[in-house]
């Protein structure tokens, strides 16, 4: 059975922490993505990768940095914790062709 | 820059036929595609569509046209577990941006 895992479903961070959001596919998938969903916009892209050490910026960058150093791994980093950062990221995915996206079950992060 | 446009709910009774209407604005696009999400949990994948024309899945059917920039998906013998929100997404420049979803509410 294919799976995306997250390391963590909740977490609690301080304004200002830097935080680490972990992402481990084992479907041998080149591309990685990380969404954030907010009530009413949807998931938005923050970050995605299609390849080792490649990254290339979503819609909504700012304030986030990600690595990806193995295939199977993509993590993505707040820098400096925000509370306009609570929210619940969504990491995915798929083959090189794009047709399908497979999520992991989320992680829901409140900054305060 | 990329956008999609779909309607933000729907509310269709039980055993009845539904349309979700997808319009997109990208550049660079290879395929649309439908997700479904039910409240609490990850997306999980429907259909795609690279092509004019419909596919079948069982109860769900998407269509895309790609010279009107339009898709749709069609959910039929609604069941109260189709209650979800739904997400059309594009596939262009190695990248998948999502529409904002609809909300699907099924009355009994």
């Amino acid at each position: 059975d294919v799976k995306v895992t997250q390391s963590s479903r909740y977490l609690v961070k301080r304004t200002g922490e830097k935080v680490f959001l972990e992402c481990v596919q084992d479907m041998d998938h080149e591309n990685m993505f990380w969404y954030r969903q907010d009530p009413g916009l949807g998931l938005r892209l923050i970050y995605f990768s299609y390849d080792v050490k490649m990254k290339e910026k979503g819609d909504i960058p700012e304030g986030y940095s990600v690595s990806r150093e193995k295939k199977e791994r993509f993590s993505l980093i707040l820098e400096s914790a925000s509370t306009n950062q609570t929210s619940m990221y969504l990491c995915a995915s798929s083959p090189r062709q794009n047709t399908e996206a497979f999520f992991g079950q989320g992680t829901r992060l409140t900054v305060v | 820059g990329q956008s999609l446009e779909q309607p933000s709910e729907v509310t269709a009774v039980e055993g009845a036929i539904v349309q979700i209407n997808c319009t997109y604005q990208t550049s660079g696009f290879y395929g649309l595609s439908w997700y479904q999400q039910h409240d609490g949990g990850a997306p999980t994948f429907l259909s795609y569509n690279a092509l004019d024309g419909l596919e079948e899945t069982g109860r769900f059917s998407s269509f895309l046209s790609r010279s009107d920039s339009y898709g749709y998906l069609l959910l039929q013998e609604l069941q109260m577990k189709d209650s979800a929100s739904y997400f059309c997404a594009v596939e262009g420049d190695d990248k998948i941006i999502f529409g904002k979803g609809t909300r699907l509410h099924i009355l009994p």
